[in-house]
């Protein structure tokens, strides 16, 4: 059964500063992974998609990884700004399924 | 483009009530998901449908939660009678396939409080 689990759970930061989100999965046999960010009392909105195939995605400041042989992805931000404050959210979605397995989040927040 | 819209936003009803949510997915996306989201952790899913197809249901509490999507395009989840256990965030999301990577787009959600 696919687990996915993200470190930190909770991390603020001075605005400015570049981040790194971590998110790890137990089953490397993985379609594709996504990361969303969710802002309070609002849905999914999604930033990146990396295919199993891919290395890493760019989305102007948002930089997102995979490595699937040790199941790991990070997603970069860099200069954060305030309006970055959200949970972020990494899914993957298996081989053989359209199911996507959410970790738990990680809520940033960037003070001014 | 409009995004996937969601009916109610929120909704609170006394346990034991039937409550229902309304979800239009983006136009041309023909996986359509209802997704439940507790407070504190990522959503779980609940049902996935394949134009009006439900191909994956194994995670649907049978005996209180139904969804139909009767035309392959709006869904409508239902639970009837509502447990305290229930409140929580339902989420619903499309996506277009293969065709467009499998990525899949979120609607706002309902927010549902059981008293």
């Amino acid at each position: 059964k696919q687990e996915v689990t993200q470190i930190p759970a909770a991390l603020s930061v001075p605005e400015g500063e570049n981040l790194v989100l971590n998110c790890s999965f137990t089953d490397s046999a993985i379609y594709n992974l996504q990361w969303f960010r969710q802002d309070p009392g609002k849905g999914l909105t999604s930033l990146l998609l990396i295919q199993s195939s891919q290395r890493e995605q760019t989305s102007g400041r948002l930089n997102a990884s995979l490595d699937k042989s040790s199941g790991r992805s990070t997603l970069y931000i860099a200069a954060s700004q305030p309006g970055d404050s959200a949970t972020y959210l990494c899914a993957v979605r298996g081989g053989g399924s359209e199911k996507l397995v959410f970790g738990k989040g990680t809520k940033l927040t960037v003070n001014p | 483009e409009a995004g996937v819209v969601q009916s109610p936003r929120y909704k609170i009803i006394e346990k034991k009530q039937p409550v229902a949510f309304w979800c239009n997915p983006i136009s041309g996306h023909n996986t359509l998901y209802w997704y439940l989201q507790n407070l504190g952790q990522g959503p779980e899913l609940l049902i996935r449908y394949e134009n009006e197809e439900a191909v994956d249901d194994s995670q649907l509490p049978k005996d209180r939660f139904s969804a139909e999507r009767l035309k392959g395009v709006d869904s409508t989840l239902k639970i009837q009678p509502a447990e305290l256990g229930d409140s929580a965030v339902y989420l619903c999301a499309s996506s277009k396939g293969l065709a467009g990577g499998n990525e899949q787009f979120f609607g706002p959600g309902t927010r549902l409080t059981v008293l």
